[in-house]
């Protein structure tokens, strides 16, 4: 066990609907990482913050927005969802908020939008 | 571009030989190497880390790595392959202390 807690573990929804990803990090760790993995674009980073403060950006969709609260727990909101983006959504935790370090998964979200 | 490759999307190889599973990656200067892996319907797991020093780095369940700064390559190894270690094995490099990027995976399967 990681330590890191995501629900839900599966999520079925429509094309056009809004859902919401929650993360706990594990106890202690400032910085939460967000990736989306799916079969043709592999572990592609979505956005990563530390603190309660966005720190880094990749892959994210404008669709698509995450936050970080004061508890340190981090939410992914995808919204007007579209087909491709069933995928397999995980978060990951760290101490700081440095990328050399090692990072703590989550089983992970999985999202299927029909 | 900054890029990490994993060549070979999958390999194979019977219980009790040695495993390889490549890694190069295409960064400026000294970055920090990792490996994870990945078991079915769970999240990544870290095996090990390069920062600098020993070229040979040993990580978790029996597993090491080579780094090998000319080739820029960062391949994972095992001396003798057990069932158990059929899974998704991820290279990821940190050329900074602000981005990290992994390669797009190999799947490892063992054969009795």
């Amino acid at each position: 066990d990681s330590g890191v807690t995501q629900t839900p573990k599966h999520l079925i929804t429509a094309t056009g609907q809004r859902v919401t990803l929650r993360c706990s990090p594990r106890s202690g760790d400032l910085s939460v990482y967000w990736y989306q993995q799916s079969l043709d674009q592999g572990l592609q980073f979505l956005i990563q913050y530390y603190n309660g403060e966005e720190r880094a950006k990749g892959n994210i969709l404008e669709r698509f927005s995450a936050q970080q609260f004061p508890d340190l727990h981090s939410e992914l909101n995808l919204s007007s969802l579209e087909l491709g983006d069933s995928a397999l959504y995980f978060c990951a935790s760290s101490r700081r908020e440095l990328t050399n370090e090692k990072l703590f998964f989550g089983s992970g979200t999985q999202l299927s939008v029909l | 571009a900054q890029s990490v490759a994993q060549p070979e999307d999958q390999v194979n190889v019977a219980e009790g030989n040695p495993l390889t599973v490549k890694c190069t990656y295409s960064v400026s200067g000294n970055p920090y190497l990792f490996w994870y892996v990945q078991y079915p319907n769970r999240g990544l797991q870290f095996l090990l880390k390069y920062i600098t020093g020993d070229n040979l780095v040993k990580g978790s369940y029996g597993f090491e790595a080579e780094f090998n700064k000319s080739q820029t390559s960062f391949h994972l190894k095992k001396p003798s392959a057990l069932v158990s270690d059929s899974a998704l094995y991820f290279c990821a490099v940190s050329p900074n202390t602000d981005k990290l990027i992994f390669g797009t995976g190999t799947r490892l399967q063992v054969f009795p």
